[in-house]
C-alpha cells in the first residue's frame, strides 16, 4: 500500500495565481483532511470530509477551496493564491470507525507564494 | 475555539538526558494523541490516550493524561538522537466528533 499520496511535493507560485494540491489514499478511508504547517502555530485544520461528497470547513477554510467525488481523492483548491498562504500543506486520512482512530499523513507539498 | 498549546517550543538536550513536552488544552477533551515529526517529515502517530489519569509507555517515552482532562505530558528518558524531531499532541473536545485540533508542538534538538 502507498498510504497517502500527496503531489507536488514542491510548489512555486506568483500571487493572483490557481493550483490543486493532489492527495490520494488507498486504504479505503472514509475521512480525510487537509492541515497547514507554519512556524510555531501547529497544524491547522483546513477543510476535511467524512464521505465522497461530503466535505466541512475546519478553522482557516478562507482562500481554499475542497471537493470529495471519490473515496480515494480529496484535492485542495487554493483560488488566488497570497503570500499568506506559504506554508507546508499536509492530507491526511483516518478509518471512519469512531472518531478517536489515528491519522494517516501524507509527506506534504511545499508551497511557496510569490 | 479550543486552543491547544504545547511548552516549551524549543528545547535542546544534551544526549543521554531527560526531555518533557507539556501539553494544555483551554477545554477538555475527550482523547490526546501524540505524534512525533522528523525533520522534513511528517507527523506518524505514537499514542492515544483516553482515560482520566492514564499513563502509558513505550520504551523510554512516557505519556500521561491529566485528571482533568485538559493536559498531557510526553516524557522521554535518557534522549537519543534518534529521539530528534517535533512532537505534536492533538486533542478532540467532547463532541468535537470530526475536528482534531493539533497543539504548537515541541522542537526537540538532541546534542551528540
Amino acid at each position: 500500500n502507498a498510504g497517502v499520496t500527496q503531489t507536488p511535493k514542491f510548489q512555486v507560485l506568483k500571487t493572483g495565481q490557481s493550483m490543486t494540491l493532489q492527495c490520494a489514499q488507498d486504504m479505503n478511508h472514509e475521512y480525510m483532511s487537509w492541515y497547514r504547517q507554519d512556524p510555531g502555530m501547529g497544524l491547522r485544520l483546513i477543510h476535511y470530509s467524512v464521505g465522497a461528497g461530503i466535505t466541512d470547513q475546519g478553522e482557516v477554510p478562507n482562500g481554499y477551496n475542497v471537493s470529495r467525488s471519490t473515496t480515494e481523492d480529496f484535492p485542495l483548491r487554493l483560488l488566488s493564491a497570497a503570500p499568506s498562504q506559504t506554508s507546508v500543506y499536509f492530507c491526511a486520512s483516518r478509518t471512519g470507525q469512531g472518531f478517536d482512530q489515528p491519522q494517516h499523513f501524507g509527506d506534504g507539498t511545499r508551497l511557496s507564494i510569490l | 475555539g479550543q486552543q491547544v498549546m504545547q511548552i516549551p517550543q524549543y528545547q535542546h538536550v544534551q544526549e543521554g538526558e531527560d526531555f518533557t513536552t507539556y501539553c494544555n488544552s483551554s477545554t477538555t477533551l475527550s482523547n490526546i494523541q501524540w505524534y512525533k515529526q522528523r525533520p522534513g517529515g511528517h507527523p506518524v502517530f505514537l499514542i492515544q490516550l483516553v482515560k482520566s489519569g492514564e499513563v502509558k509507555k513505550q520504551k523510554r517515552l512516557t505519556f500521561q493524561f491529566g485528571e482533568a482532562k485538559k493536559n498531557s505530558s510526553l516524557h522521554i528518558t535518557a534522549t537519543q538522537t534518534t529521539d530528534v524531531g517535533t512532537y505534536f499532541c492533538a486533542g478532540r473536545s467532547p463532541g468535537g466528533y470530526q475536528k482534531v485540533t493539533f497543539g504548537t508542538g515541541t522542537k526537540l534538538q538532541v546534542i551528540p
